[in-house]
Parts: C-alpha cells; structure tokens; sequence
C-alpha cells in the first residue's frame, strides 16, 4: 500500500499569498497517478488536479499541481477568501487507492 | 447533468450490517468504475473499494473481509456491504466516481452528498 504523507499539517495565509502544499508517497506513484481534493466544511471533496499537474474543468488558474514519483506539490497562487479548506492528494496508480492525511489551509 | 445519491440507514448497532446503495443519473451507469470512500467526524478521506463496470471489486485492505461492493446496472445503482460494524467504522460515507475519460480510472470527479452513519451499542 502506497502512504501519502501530506505537509504542512496546517498552513495560515492570508489572502493574495502563495501557498504550497506538500504531498510525499512512501514509493512511486505509478504514471503520475496523483489527484489533489479541495473539501470545505459540510461539503464533498472537489477535484482540483489530476495526473499530478492536470487542473480539472472551471478550476482556476491560481491552482498548480507539479511532481513525479514520490513527491508532489499543490501551488495556490494569490490565495482567495474561497480557498480556505482543507486539500488532500490521492494516488491512483495501484489498485489499492490511498488518500493523504490533510492540510488545513486557515487565514492567517 | 452526473448525479449521485446515497441512501440508507443513519444510525446501526455494534455487530451489524450496514447496507447503503447510490443511485446514479445522467451518465451511462456501465461505463465506469464506481467507488466508495468514508470519513470519521473531522478525520481525513479513508477509500472502502471500487467496483468496475465488469463486476471485479478492490477493497482496502484494512476492510477486506468484512467489505461488499456490488452492482445493480438495471438500476443504475451499486452498493456497500460493511459487516461487523462498530464505533470506529462511525463516518460519512460518500459515492463517487470518474465519468469522464481524463480523469480515468480513479481520480474522482463525481461525487455523492454523503450519508452520515453512526454506530451504537
């Protein structure tokens, strides 16, 4: 089974600065395999990146996903009011799916 | 427009089943892979299986055993087996799915509302 171990835990922004989220796999991540989730309270996740560095349809441009193999980064760039949640990776590149542990992003 | 619900009980006692079902509208229902992942009261995101449109299920390994996905494609439906429940299995339960080819086979762009599950003695 392949462990994502997601960094920070929690990260304080505040609005217009630039986050970076940190998502390590304990090995490769086959094909790249690796989504990245936005979840708000009370809410179902939203894919945001898939294939590491694919944004999904109407997600906005300030999203970035980078990496390969083992270590994968989410950028959000000029954080907005809206962006204030907590992201997870998942790979998807074994059959055994996996989901990293969180990151709250919180206003600073 | 791709929707998916989730239905079944919210409250089970230690030691039963939990059964719940999705239903799935607006997309060809046996064309994809449909899945199911939970989450604890303010825990993270834990996959429970998938099952392909074939009818060959995954499961977490930490479940196996005790875990059921199956398909009912004249319903467009699929639903959960969880058996021996206990306080720990307590979460929301979520449906969801990849329905588009870009997102193939498992990055999760559809998702259900989620059904709140709590097990008591």
């Amino acid at each position: 089974e392949i462990v994502l171990t997601q960094s920070p835990g929690s990260l304080s922004l505040s609005p217009g600065e630039r986050g970076t989220l940190s998502c390590r796999a304990s090995q490769s991540v086959s094909g790249n395999s690796l989504a990245w989730y936005q979840q708000k309270p009370g809410q179902a996740p939203r894919l945001l990146i898939y294939g590491a560095s694919s944004r999904a349809p109407d997600i906005p441009h300030r999203f970035r996903g980078s990496g390969s193999g083992t270590d994968f980064t989410l950028t959000i760039n000029r954080v907005e009011p809206e962006d204030f949640a907590v992201y997870y990776c998942q790979q998807y590149g074994s059959s055994r799916l996996t989901f990293g542990g969180g990151t709250k992003v919180e206003i600073k | 427009q791709v929707q998916l619900q989730e239905s079944g009980p919210g409250l089970v006692k230690t030691s039963e089943t939990l059964s719940l079902t999705c239903t799935v509208s607006g997309v060809s229902f046996s064309s994809y892979t449909w899945s199911w992942v939970r989450q604890p009261p303010g825990k993270g995101l834990e996959w429970i299986g998938s099952i392909s449109k074939s009818g060959g299920a995954d499961y977490n390994p930490s479940l196996e055993g005790r875990v059921t996905i199956s398909l009912d494609t004249s319903r467009s439906q699929f639903s959960l087996n969880l058996r021996s429940m206990a306080p720990a299995d307590t979460a929301v339960y979520y449906c969801a799915s990849c329905v588009h080819w870009w997102c193939l086979p498992h990055a999760f762009n559809k998702w259900g509302q989620g059904t709140m599950v709590a097990v008591s003695s």
